[in-house]
């Protein structure tokens, strides 16, 4: 059964960084690309970032460009996106997601985590 | 960025009805395009996928069809587990969804 576990979500000031980590379990992890997906509070889904299964490739919102990295490493399966200049409208329910093959060009998503919660505020 | 329109918002059904919901590409995407139902408090789940391929596990009652940037999600008979938030998505291009449309009973 494929499980993904977000964490390290929490409470962070304007400006601030954090990281979040998927952990994922029930396949095999370098052979799907990963994606972060958000929802703000009350909104609808917005896609962050992908990896491909390699780590070969990657690609951002421009929303997130140049503040968030996503990564992955193979040896824990585990997922991770790196937020840095973190503002409020960031604020939002962060999920993982498995996209369909290891490759960028087929990012719709099978299976999803329960999310991690971020919230931007002083 | 290739922009995602879903009609309508809001879509007032009942038990037993058809309904369809559309969702329009500001740009051509062919067909690569899929469909994710939500409920509150829970993570979305893929229905279609390719525009009008069945998730593994899905009702039948789900369809998907179209192709180019005119798509539509059709539920044969609407049973009340299907009262949920429904969100288009493209990936001809990275990804973005549609804005979504609630699903309510009448």
């Amino acid at each position: 059964e494929v499980q993904l576990l977000e964490s390290g979500g929490g409470l962070v000031q304007p400006g601030g960084s954090l990281r979040l980590s998927c952990a994922a379990s029930g396949f095999p992890f370098s052979s799907h690309a990963m994606t972060w997906v958000r929802q703000a509070p009350g909104k609808g889904l917005e896609w962050v970032s992908a990896i491909s299964g390699t780590s070969v490739s990657t690609f951002y919102a421009d929303s997130v460009k140049g503040r968030f990295t996503i990564s992955r490493d193979k040896s824990k399966n585990t997922l991770y996106l790196q937020m840095d200049s973190l503002r409020a409208e960031d604020t939002a329910l962060y999920y993982c997601a498995q996209a369909h093959t290891n490759s960028l060009f087929d990012l719709y998503f099978h299976h999803w985590g329960q999310g991690t919660l971020v919230t931007v505020s002083s | 960025d290739i922009q995602m329109t879903q009609s309508p918002a809001t879509l007032s059904a009942s038990v037993g009805d058809r309904v369809t919901i559309i969702c329009r590409a500001s740009q051509n995407i062919r067909s690569w395009l899929a469909w994710y139902q939500q409920k509150p408090g829970k993570a979305p789940r893929l229905l279609i996928y390719e525009a009008s391929s069945l998730e593994s596990g899905v009702s039948s009652r789900f369809s998907g069809s179209g192709s180019g940037t005119e798509f539509t999600l059709t539920i044969s008979s609407l049973q009340p587990d299907d009262f949920a938030t429904y969100y288009c998505q493209q990936y001809d291009t990275y990804s973005t969804f549609g804005q979504g449309t609630k699903l309510e009973i009448k």
